[in-house]
């Protein structure tokens, strides 16, 4: 299975920008999760994607967040307007579920709001 | 929202040394638990994925058992090695949704050499 590559690996950005972080490859015979995490805090769910469309999303997936499957290959997260409380590690992840196999985690974004 | 609980929060041994962490989570609703390595400046790494009362699994000189009964997993480390050092992450998954997990804040380890 081919790694999972995320770029880039590290955005600053102002307070009020719209972001967009991307995970490749991707295929349709697998789940794909947005993860992250705060720094000191736990890895948090944000959202599955399943067959081109959102299979669940947590509580923080609210409207300022959106994912997008553009071309068919690249798997995004856009945060609209980024606050400051949006700066963390963002982790692309996909797994084939039901098989028993853990989760295969992307590079990783660093996103920091200032 | 799964309460998912882990301890120590941080550790450090001596090189050669064994050592293990709990993993503490609902023992209702359970269908698998997952546990990952986390080194510095890398992305999460699979260790094991468990799902039944009992299991033990083993990776090289890690491996970990799973009580579904009582809601916990130990991860076991012998002979501790300096490569060792990482934060260990157990993440329980109730059978519900997409797979998602809720992960538990994690054991960082240090081995000193």
């Amino acid at each position: 299975e081919p790694e999972v590559t995320q770029t880039p690996s590290h955005q600053v950005t102002q307070m009020g920008q719209e972001v967009i972080l991307r995970c490749v490859p991707i295929s349709n015979h697998l789940y794909f999760y947005w993860y992250r995490q705060i720094l000191g805090q736990k890895v948090e769910f944000l959202v599955s994607f399943y067959n081109n469309e959102i299979s669940e999303k947590s509580e923080i997936f609210d409207d300022q967040f959106s994912v997008e499957r553009p071309d068919g290959s690249n798997f995004t997260l856009k945060i609209r307007s980024t606050k400051l409380e949006d700066s963390a590690m963002y982790f692309c992840a996909r797994t084939r579920a039901g098989t028993g196999e853990g989760y295969t985690f992307g590079s990783g974004t660093r996103l920091t709001v200032v | 929202i799964l309460n998912v609980e882990q301890s120590p929060q941080s550790l450090h041994v001596q090189e050669g040394d064994s050592t293990n962490f709990t993993c503490s989570f609902p023992s209702s609703n359970f269908y698998a638990l997952h546990w990952y390595r986390w080194e510095t400046a890398k992305s999460p790494e699979a260790l094991f994925v468990m799902t039944l009362n009992g299991d033990e699994k083993k990776k090289g000189r890690i491996s970990a058992t799973l009580n579904t009964k009582e809601g916990y997993s130990y991860l076991y480390i012998k002979g501790s090695q300096p490569e060792d050092s990482a934060t260990y992450l157990c993440a329980p998954y109730s059978g519900a949704g997409s797979y998602q997990l809720t992960f538990g804040k994690g054991t960082k380890l240090s081995v000193i050499p």
